[in-house]
C-alpha cells in the first residue's frame, strides 16, 4: 500500500516564475492538505481540499492556489515566486472532512522548492 | 488564537539517557495533540496522539507523552534514547473548526544523540 507520494522531489525556480507541485494521497483517503515548512520552522497550513473544493485556508496569499482531481490527487500552484517561497512543501492526506479523533493525517516526503 | 510553543530549539543527549521534549499549547477548547518526528529528507511520521481519556499516551518507538491541562503542556518522553532517535520533533494541535481538520505545529526541537 503506497503512502502519500509527492513530485517532484526537488525543484529550482527563479523569482517571478510559476510552479506546480503534485500529491497523490494514501489509498482510501479523499482529503488533501498542503503545508509549507520554511527552514528551521514547523509546517504552516496552506489549505485543504475535499470533494474537489478548497475547504479551509491558512494565512497565505492568493498566489497560492490548488486543485483536487476526481481521483483525489492534488496540485499546489504558486505564481509570481518570491525568494521567501523557498521551503519544503508537504502534502498530507486523510479520510473524510472530519477532524480528530480517528482522522489521522499522513504526510508525504515533501517537495523541496528553491527560488533563486 | 491557537498556538504551539516548543521552548527548546536544540537538545543533545547521550545514547541511553532519558529524554523529555517540552510542548506548550494555547487553545480555547479541549485540544487534540500530536507529536511527529521528521528525519532528514523525510516527511512527518506520527509518534503519538492524545484525544481524550488517559492523560499518559503511548506511542511508537518507545515514546510516551503526558497531557497536563493545568499546565497546557504535552511533553514527550523516552526512558532510553537510541542513536536512531536523532531527528526533529514537532508538537502539533489539531483544531476541529468547521468540520475540517488542520494542524498547527510548533517550531520543532532538533534532537542530537551522542554515542
Amino acid at each position: 500500500d503506497a503512502g502519500v507520494t509527492q513530485s517532484p522531489t526537488h525543484l529550482i525556480k527563479t523569482r517571478g516564475q510559476q510552479v506546480t507541485l503534485r500529491c497523490s494521497p494514501k489509498s482510501g483517503h479523499d482529503t488533501v492538505s498542503w503545508y509549507q515548512q520554511a527552514l528551521g520552522q514547523g509546517p504552516q497550513f496552506i489549505f485543504q481540499y475535499y470533494e474537489e473544493e478548497e475547504r479551509q485556508r491558512g494565512n497565505f496569499p492568493d498566489r497560492f492556489s490548488g486543485h483536487q482531481f476526481p481521483n483525489y490527487s492534488s496540485e499546489l500552484n504558486v505564481n509570481a515566486l518570491l525568494l521567501g517561497d523557498s521551503a519544503l512543501y508537504l502534502c498530507a492526506s486523510s479520510f473524510g472532512r472530519g477532524g480528530p479523533p480517528g482522522n489521522e493525517q499522513f504526510f508525504g516526503p515533501g517537495t523541496r522548492l528553491t527560488v533563486l | 488564537a491557537q498556538s504551539v510553543t516548543q521552548p527548546d530549539i536544540h537538545i543533545t543527549v547521550s545514547e541511553g539517557a532519558s529524554l523529555e521534549l517540552r510542548c506548550n499549547y494555547s487553545y480555547g477548547a479541549t485540544p487534540y495533540l500530536f507529536w511527529y518526528v521528521q528525519s532528514p529528507g523525510q516527511g512527518l511520521q506520527l509518534l503519538l496522539k492524545y484525544f481524550s481519556g488517559d492523560t499518559l499516551v503511548q506511542g511508537i518507538k518507545g515514546f510516551e507523552a503526558e497531557f497536563k491541562r493545568s499546565q497546557s503542556s504535552f511533553n514527550l518522553r523516552k526512558p532510553s534514547v537510541h542513536w536512531s532517535d536523532a531527528a526533529e520533533y514537532f508538537c502539533a494541535v489539531g483544531p476541529f473548526s468547521g468540520g475540517y481538520n488542520k494542524l498547527i505545529f510548533g517550531a520543532g526541537t532538533r534532537l542530537a544523540v551522542h554515542p
